[in-house]
């Protein structure tokens, strides 16, 4: 069955420094993979997309990289800002012939310290 | 503006009740979901419509019923609620149901069953 892992242990990290997030997916060949972030009490918000054809994607102080053979995300924010904690989810999806299917990682949380 | 809403934002009821949630978004989009977050923060994709039909229609007992009126509202109704109903819930919208498109979420609707 499919199966999307995201390290559940809570990742603390002093600020400025960066904070590296991975996601790992087994049986499963998506054409998209999306990051989002959650804080507490509140919905996901989209962050980046990544296809499987591009290696790596930017925004701002936000990394994403996306290795089909290792089927593996990571996700990058650098120069990290209290505000930045928050729980991050990696969201798989298939092609357009599944409709926009998400299937969503458990998340990271993060916590950066002053 | 809030792009997508939904209400209530808590709902505590017995089992065996019933209750609507309901969800609008404002944004113009042409897909809607119903995700459910449970206590360990795995989040679920439970139904999906694009344009008033049905496009994604998860394992999930048939006491969950979803509407669509239009393409700017889909509304959740949940017969013979049981204490496992118990979560949070979110509505989503996106531009289309392809695979590419982020999805934006609404704030959430935890349920508790008691």
């Amino acid at each position: 069955s499919q199966k999307i892992e995201q390290n559940s242990e809570a990742l603390n990290i002093q600020e400025g420094k960066t904070a590296t997030l991975t996601c790992n997916y087994t049986n499963y060949s998506p054409a998209y993979l999306q990051w989002y972030r959650q804080d507490p009490g509140r919905g996901p918000v989209f962050l980046l997309l990544i296809r499987e054809n591009e290696k790596e994607k930017r925004k701002e102080r936000l990394k994403v990289t996306f290795d089909t053979t290792l089927k593996q995300s990571l996700f990058h924010i650098t120069a990290s800002q209290p505000a930045d904690s928050a729980t991050y989810l990696c969201a798989l999806a298939p092609g357009s012939a599944a409709g926009n299917k998400l299937t969503f990682g458990g998340g990271t949380r993060v916590l950066v310290k002053p | 503006d809030t792009a997508v809403s939904q209400t209530p934002k808590y709902l505590v009821t017995q089992m065996g009740n019933d209750k609507s949630i309901k969800c609008e978004q404002n944004l113009g989009h042409d897909t809607m979901y119903w995700y459910k977050q449970d206590s360990k923060k795995f989040l679920k994709i439970m139904f999906s419509y694009n344009n008033k039909e049905l496009i994604i229609n998860e394992t999930v007992p048939n006491r969950f019923s979803p509407k669509s009126p239009d393409k700017a509202h889909l509304n959740l109704h949940i017969n013979s609620l049981e204490l496992g109903d118990s979560a949070v819930y979110f509505c989503a919208s996106s531009r289309t149901s392809g695979s590419s498109y982020e999805q934006y979420f609404g704030p959430g609707t935890r349920l508790t069953v008691t």
